[in-house]
C-alpha cells in the first residue's frame, strides 16, 4: 500500500526552538508539499519541491525552510517556533502533471495522515 | 489569480437525506483540473474524485455523484442517502498541471 508518511502525529515545541517535520513517501514521486491547515482558512500551501535538492515557496513561506536531499524525504523546518505557528501540517506527494496536449493529466496528490503541531 | 470558495462551512443532515456540498472557483486558465477530497476525524485527506476542464459529464459512484458546470464555475458533489460514515471535512480543489489550490472546505455531520 503506497504511502505517506509524517514521523510525528502530535508535536509540543516550545517558543524559539528550532523544529523539524519530516514527510517520507515512498512511491517514487517527483513533487512533495507541504501545507498547513487552520480552521476557517483551508489548507495553505508553504513550500513544495519538484525534485531532489529543488524548493519554491508557497503562499505561505515565512517563517518556515524546508530540505530534500532525498527523493523520497522533504523536511519542513521551523528555523524559531513562534505560537502563531500552532497548526496541523500535512504532507503530500504526487508524479508531475503534464498539460493536456501530452495526454496525461493531474495525477492529484497522496497525502500524509498530518502533523499537529502545538507551540507553547 | 485563481480561487477556490466553499461557502458552506458546516452541514448537518440526518442519515439517509441527500445533500450537496457547494465548491466554486475562479480561474483563467483553459486547461484546469478539480478535485474533491475527504477528510475524516482521522486527519488524512483521501482522494474522491478528479476532472478536467474538458470533460462536464456528471459522475456518479455509487451513492456520491459530481455535477461540473463551467458556464458557472461550479463543481458540486451530492452525497445521497448520506450514512453516518459520511462525516467529515470536504474540500474542493483546483489545480493545472502541479500545484493544488484548496477551498476551506466544509464541515458534514450526519446524525443518526
Amino acid at each position: 500500500d503506497v504511502k505517506v508518511t509524517q514521523s510525528s502525529r502530535y508535536l509540543v515545541k516550545r517558543t524559539g526552538e528550532k523544529v523539524f517535520l519530516e514527510c517520507v513517501q515512498d512511491m517514487d514521486h517527483e513533487n512533495m508539499f507541504w501545507y498547513r491547515q487552520d480552521p476557517g482558512l483551508g489548507l495553505r500551501l508553504i513550500y513544495f519541491s519538484y525534485d531532489v535538492k529543488m524548493k519554491e515557496k508557497g503562499d505561505i513561506p515565512e517563517g518556515y525552510s524546508v530540505s530534500r536531499e532525498k527523493k523520497e524525504r522533504f523536511s519542513l523546518i521551523l528555523e524559531s517556533a513562534s505560537t502563531n505557528q500552532t497548526s496541523m501540517y500535512l504532507c503530500a506527494s504526487s508524479l508531475p502533471g503534464q498539460p493536456f496536449y501530452l495526454g496525461l493529466v493531474n495525477y492529484g496528490y497522496t497525502f500524509g495522515s498530518g502533523t499537529r503541531l502545538t507551540v507553547v | 489569480a485563481q480561487k477556490v470558495t466553499q461557502a458552506q462551512t458546516e452541514i448537518s443532515v440526518v442519515e439517509k437525506e441527500d445533500v450537496t456540498l457547494d465548491c466554486v472557483y475562479e480561474t483563467r486558465d483553459t486547461t484546469y483540473y478539480l478535485f474533491w477530497y475527504k477528510q475524516p476525524p482521522s486527519g488524512e485527506l483521501v482522494f474522491l474524485i478528479r476532472r478536467n476542464s474538458f470533460d462536464e459529464q456528471n459522475e456518479i459512484s455509487g451513492r456520491y455523484s459530481w455535477n461540473f458546470q463551467k458556464s458557472t464555475s461550479s463543481f458540486n458533489f451530492t452525497i445521497t442517502a448520506s450514512q453516518v460514515v459520511d462525516s467529515a471535512v470536504y474540500f474542493c480543489a483546483l489545480g493545472n498541471t502541479d500545484k493544488l489550490i484548496f477551498g476551506t472546505g466544509t464541515r458534514l455531520q450526519v446524525f443518526p
